[in-house]
């Protein structure tokens, strides 16, 4: 399965827009692309997934390049209640079941 | 009804017990998950059900024995776990989106103490 590197940590400011990358270069054909989100004690909740290009709902945006190897999560204004660890997974789909590894996820600090 | 359940929300055992976990959902999918998440750390996948059957064990030690016993319900049986085992036991449960993107549901896990 391929392995993501993402950084630590990052800062931000209320009302900003975050932009965390993820580096995927060992990606497979048949591999997608997926966010979550995790606060403290809690499950982890799906933020966004896609294949190639771009994806956006309404809390986030994923841009994928056309070689794949990368992709970033852009989340627009964000808001202290955004402070969380945001994970970067990749993986094949399995009949109706998915195979996901977490990697190291980043943690995302929001401040007035 | 988006939710996965899980109880109990916290669980002291000792290493001569018997224990059980239960995950419980009625969003109608037909796959779901056991993952364990130490402090700090990602959550690692232990066991994948698809439609009842077990389809990915990922070398889980025998001490941990998961059950399906139906398409809402999942089980995980502890039996003579190690201190090591404490952690945040998390189920999940997946679907294909009408944009054909899967999504996994996650509940919000039972804290497990091992003495």
């Amino acid at each position: 399965l391929a392995k993501t590197t993402q950084p630590i940590s990052m800062d931000s400011y209320e009302g900003q827009e975050v932009n965390i990358t993820c580096s995927h270069n060992n990606i497979a054909t048949n591999d997608y692309i997926t966010w979550y989100q995790q606060f403290p004690s809690q499950g982890p909740r799906f933020i966004i997934q896609g294949y190639k290009t771009k994806v956006t709902n309404e809390v986030a945006s994923l841009f994928i390049p056309a070689d794949r190897k990368s992709s970033t999560l852009s989340l627009p204004r964000v808001s202290l209640s955004d402070t969380a660890v945001y994970y970067c997974l990749v993986g094949p789909r399995m009949d109706s079941s998915y195979k996901l590894i977490f990697g190291s996820g980043t943690r995302l600090l929001v401040r007035p | 009804d988006t939710e996965v359940t899980q109880t109990p929300k916290h669980l002291v055992m000792g290493m001569t017990n018997k224990k059980s976990l239960k995950c419980e959902q009625h969003m109608g999918h037909r796959a779901m998950y056991w993952y364990k998440q130490k402090a700090k750390k990602p959550p690692e996948l232990m066991f994948v059900y698809s439609y009842e059957k077990l389809s990915i064990n990922e070398s889980v030690p025998s001490r941990f024995s998961p059950e399906c016993p139906n398409s809402s319900l999942l089980n995980l049986h502890l039996h003579a776990l190690q201190p090591e085992d404490s952690a945040l036991y998390l189920c999940a449960s997946s679907q294909v989106k009408a944009s054909g993107a899967y999504e996994q549901y996650f509940g919000p896990g039972t804290r497990l103490t091992v003495t």
